[in-house]
């Protein structure tokens, strides 16, 4: 099955950018979607089809693809940034959704 | 505006079956555009599918599961139920159902979520 790899925590000043990368076989050839999760909450997507946001997302939240590596770019961070990000992708082998292991953004 | 509510027992005994239910409103089950899926987290790890459902019927596991899950729908009380048997310690998680416009596709919904702990 395909394995999503996220690095376990990633920590950016306010105001600063954070990179949240999602490694893969090739995912620059699939579609990537990304998640947020605060304490005690569900998650919400926040990022879908690598660069798309739902309506009432920020612009600071943005994503991009290519090889074998997906980021997560969040600009001008905030405090209220700090929670867990999850990567997604579809598994073509079986259509079956797969998620990354989560990171952990920590705002200093 | 659609809602999804999970609800269900928090306490499990081993060997026993889980039952969840997730009840939709501001929408019906029976329509073609969503795909009701469920999803679990393990206390302070990460996401799980489990599976989904579509109005047609059919159904897609996650293989580690597939043979104890049953996903179903009830049309008349627009709910999605979950059932997992032969629950251990392992099956202790939050459990949340989401929807999806396609197969495999990202979750746009969540629930709120629903804690289940399997201890005797």
């Amino acid at each position: 099955s395909y394995v999503l790899t996220q690095p376990p925590s990633v920590s950016v000043a306010p105001g600063q950018t954070a990179r949240i990368t999602c490694g893969g076989n090739n995912i620059g050839s699939k579609s990537v979607h990304w998640y947020q999760q605060k304490p005690g909450q569900a998650p919400v997507l926040v990022v879908y089809d690598e660069s798309d946001r739902p309506s009432g997302i920020p612009e600071r939240f943005s994503g991009s693809n290519s090889g074998n590596t997906a980021t997560l770019t969040i600009s001008r961070v905030e405090a209220g940034d700090e929670a867990d990000y999850y990567c997604q992708v579809c598994d073509s082998s079986s259509d079956h959704p797969v998620f990354g292991g989560g990171t952990k953004l920590t705002v200093l | 505006q659609l809602q999804l509510q999970e609800s269900g027992p928090g306490l499990v005994k081993p060997s026993e079956t889980l039952s969840l239910t997730c009840t939709v409103s501001g929408g019906s089950i029976n329509s073609n555009t969503y795909y009701w899926g469920w999803i679990r987290q393990p206390p302070g790890k990460g996401l799980d599918w489990i599976g989904i459902f579509y109005y047609n019927g059919s159904t897609s596991y996650n293989p580690s599961l597939k043979s104890r899950v049953t996903i179903s729908v009830d049309t008349s009380k627009n709910q999605i139920s979950l059932k997992l048997s032969s629950v251990t310690a392992a099956d202790t998680a939050v459990y949340y159902c989401a929807i999806s416009s396609s197969l495999g596709g990202y979750f746009d919904l969540w629930g709120r979520g629903t804690p289940v702990t399997v201890s005797s």
